[in-house]
């Protein structure tokens, strides 16, 4: 198993401001996915972030509003650019170390008033 | 495209008794797998089981068994001797294909377990 942090935990935030969020893991890893889970809502994949390259999106979500970076195999960060109350969501980080292993981190809890 | 269905918005069972979360799919990949996640009130994702989809036998972990039948394409979650920390939310995923391993969930079946 991996085991995942992010940062923060939570956050209240302003709409028009964005949000970055981080997520380590402690071991090398090649895929790492960042999802959204609205209040009441299932899990909903955003993108997956690629090492050395851009992330792929899923149909309804782009760059310039989910921002994502992956500067090694070990870290990425979701930025939420220009945040409107709709954003208001957990935000979890997963990563897949095998065809049958996908772990999630404790997930980021984002209100936006 | 892929798609999870869980019928049950909620489900009761008493403690130390047996339940089971229902879970169907649809895929037209001959390769697929299932995966069954716990999510608390805390908001953390828990793995709990796998089965994927040439395994011959059903999977299993400590109270956690997968009742996987594939032509009917189902993939129910049994859990055994509930206990009270088994209140929470329950997923049912699917992964692709691909190679990748991105996950296409249920909406969850809220299971509430009572003394």
């Amino acid at each position: 198993s991996a085991v995942i942090s992010q940062k923060p935990s939570r956050d209240i935030c302003q709409r028009g401001t964005s949000l970055t969020i981080q997520c380590q893991v402690d071991s090398q890893v090649t895929m790492m996915f960042w999802y959204r889970q609205q209040p009441g809502q299932s899990l909903t994949l955003i993108a997956t972030a690629n090492q050395g390259s851009e992330a792929t999106y899923e149909s309804g979500f782009v760059i310039d509003k989910f921002p994502i970076s992956r500067p090694n195999l070990t870290f990425s960060t979701l930025t939420v650019s220009n945040m409107s109350p709709e954003d208001s969501s957990i935000y979890l980080c997963s990563v897949g170390t095998g065809r049958n292993e996908q772990f999630f981190g404790p997930g980021t809890r984002l209100t936006v008033l | 495209a892929q798609k999870i269905t869980q019928t049950q918005p909620g489900m009761f069972v008493q403690e130390k008794e047996a339940v089971t979360l229902d879970c169907t799919y649809d895929t037209s990949d001959p390769s697929y797998g299932l995966f069954w996640y716990k999510q608390p009130s805390s908001g953390e994702m828990i793995f709990l089981i796998y089965q994927g989809s040439y395994d011959q036998q059903n999977a299993t972990e400590g109270r956690y068994s997968l009742n996987f039948q594939k032509a009917r394409k189902s993939a129910n979650l049994v859990i055994s001797a509930s206990q009270l920390g088994d209140s929470a939310m329950y997923f049912c995923a699917m992964s692709r294909s691909s190679g990748y391993s991105t996950l296409t969930f249920g909406k969850g079946t809220m299971l509430l377990v009572s003394p």
